[in-house]
């Protein structure tokens, strides 16, 4: 079993709709997780972090954590096109771990 | 601040030539970390430093690969010899110390060894 798992996609969502990612975890005793978002041909970015069960919001983006499911979200609210990227899930393992990444694309 | 600065951006070399790619850390940052990105295996973790010391190494594929910090703000990333195999994106990120997470990457050198 892959330690970061993700749906791999590609997800597509109309503009203005709700963009659900998904990530599962292998260690139940990791304690940090984070969402980084990767533009084609660009680096990771660091955009969300949650350290504890439930959900964290920051603007348009919501994070949720279920450690009992080992099971981490990343909700996009109103989605734009400009939040066409890959959207890597990623868990502190020891050191950083990350999943496969969800390819999303927000169609005008 | 500049970000962590990596070089070169692109590289392209032949099969059994020596590769080195190098990473300024941004300032303040003790952890520097090697990363490498290809479409089959995704991002995978070489190796990484705390305060200059490399804490795990068992990411680096073979002994063809190398990865030393001469001091707190540089580092670099050796593949000798290379093979077509290693052709990838390779990325350097950092962050402060005990913050548990990779805060900032650079912009990556992309390899293709012919």
């Amino acid at each position: 079993q892959k330690e970061v798992e993700q749906n791999s996609g590609p997800l597509s969502v109309p503009e203005g709709a709700i963009a659900s990612l998904n990530c599962t975890y292998s260690d139940r005793g990791s304690q940090s997780f984070f969402w980084y978002r990767q533009y084609s041909g660009k680096s990771p970015e660091l955009i969300m972090s949650i350290y504890s069960n439930g959900d964290k919001e920051d603007g348009r983006f919501t994070a949720q954590l279920n450690k009992a499911s080992q099971y981490v979200s990343l909700l996009i609210r109103d989605s734009q096109p400009s939040d066409s990227a890959t959207y890597l899930c990623a868990v502190n393992l020891g050191d950083m771990r990350f999943g496969a990444g969800t390819r999303l694309t927000v169609k005008p | 601040d500049a970000g962590v600065i990596q070089s070169p951006r692109h590289e392209v070399t032949e099969m059994g030539q020596e590769v080195t790619l190098r990473c300024k850390l941004i300032s303040g940052h003790n952890s520097l970390f090697w990363y490498r990105q290809t479409m089959m295996r995704g991002l995978e973790l070489l190796i990484y430093f705390n305060n200059n010391v490399p804490i795990d190494d068992s990411g680096m594929p073979e002994d063809r690969f190398s990865a030393k910090m001469p001091n707190a703000s540089f580092s670099t990333l050796k593949i000798q010899p290379s093979e077509p195999r290693d052709s990838a994106v390779y990325f350097c990120a950092s962050s402060p110390l005990g913050q548990g997470k990779v805060e900032a990457f650079g912009s990556g050198t992309r390899l293709t060894v012919v």
